[in-house]
């Protein structure tokens, strides 16, 4: 999972596996959330998001879990493919502002 | 993708001397935000606006100026730029507010003072 001020970490899957990668946020009042993919260069794209009054979200091959109680967000993909590959962090908003993970690096291995 | 450009893309200059960046939109939002990216660190707030000369701060503003003259305008000008200034910039934009909707980003500055 990620951490503010941490290494990032990494994660390598293999095509066709499924990824999880966890985020640990720090707000509970916290009330929308949010799932970004970072490629090498580019700036963040949004994959999904996750408002507090809902457990799970489910998009085209992602799916993302809010566990309010212990302050954690997952994003799942499905069938990971190369193109996965990339930086995945979060980001919860508080007071109208969003605070950002350090992120994940997801390795696909063909 | 989002109409969001950034420019320049790449920029090296020497410490002191003043340094702005553009983000230009053709959305028609709202909202334009400044971040800066730095290994070890999430995306951090310098300044955001909420409208045409509509601006407030964020968490890493000092050092930092902003302005919105038009709506799909906004300027990040860096009075005189220290190496600390060193990072990558973000410019992202929203239609509503952040408790509300996503924000989208632009491609990114990367900004060396030397």
């Amino acid at each position: 999972g990620e951490s503010v001020g941490l290494h990032l970490p990494t994660l390598s899957v293999q095509e066709g596996d499924n990824s999880i990668i966890n985020c640990a946020y720090s707000n509970s009042a916290s009330d929308y959330f949010i799932w970004y993919k970072q490629e090498s260069g580019k700036g963040p794209q949004f994959i999904i998001d996750i408002r507090s009054n809902m457990d799970k979200r489910q998009g085209q091959r992602v799916t993302v879990l809010l566990n309010k109680t212990v302050k954690h967000l997952s994003l799942q993909i499905a069938a990971t493919q190369p193109g996965d590959s990339a930086v995945y962090f979060c980001a919860e908003n508080t007071g109208n502002q969003f605070y950002f993970g350090t992120g994940t690096s997801l390795t696909v291995i063909p | 993708d989002a109409g969001i450009t950034q420019s320049p893309r790449h920029k090296v200059t020497e410490t002191g001397t003043p340094v702005t960046l553009r983000c230009h939109q053709t959305e028609n939002h709202r909202y334009m935000y400044w971040y800066r990216q730095d290994p070890g660190h999430g995306l951090r707030l310098i300044h955001y606006s909420y409208g045409v000369k509509d601006t407030d701060k964020g968490e890493v503003s000092d050092g930092y100026s902003v302005s919105r003259s038009k709506t799909e305008d906004f300027l990040l000008t860096l009075e005189s730029a220290t190496s600390s200034q060193t990072s990558v910039y973000f410019c992202a934009i929203s239609d509503n507010q952040p408790s509300n909707q996503p924000q989208h980003f632009g491609d990114g500055t990367r900004l060396s003072i030397l």
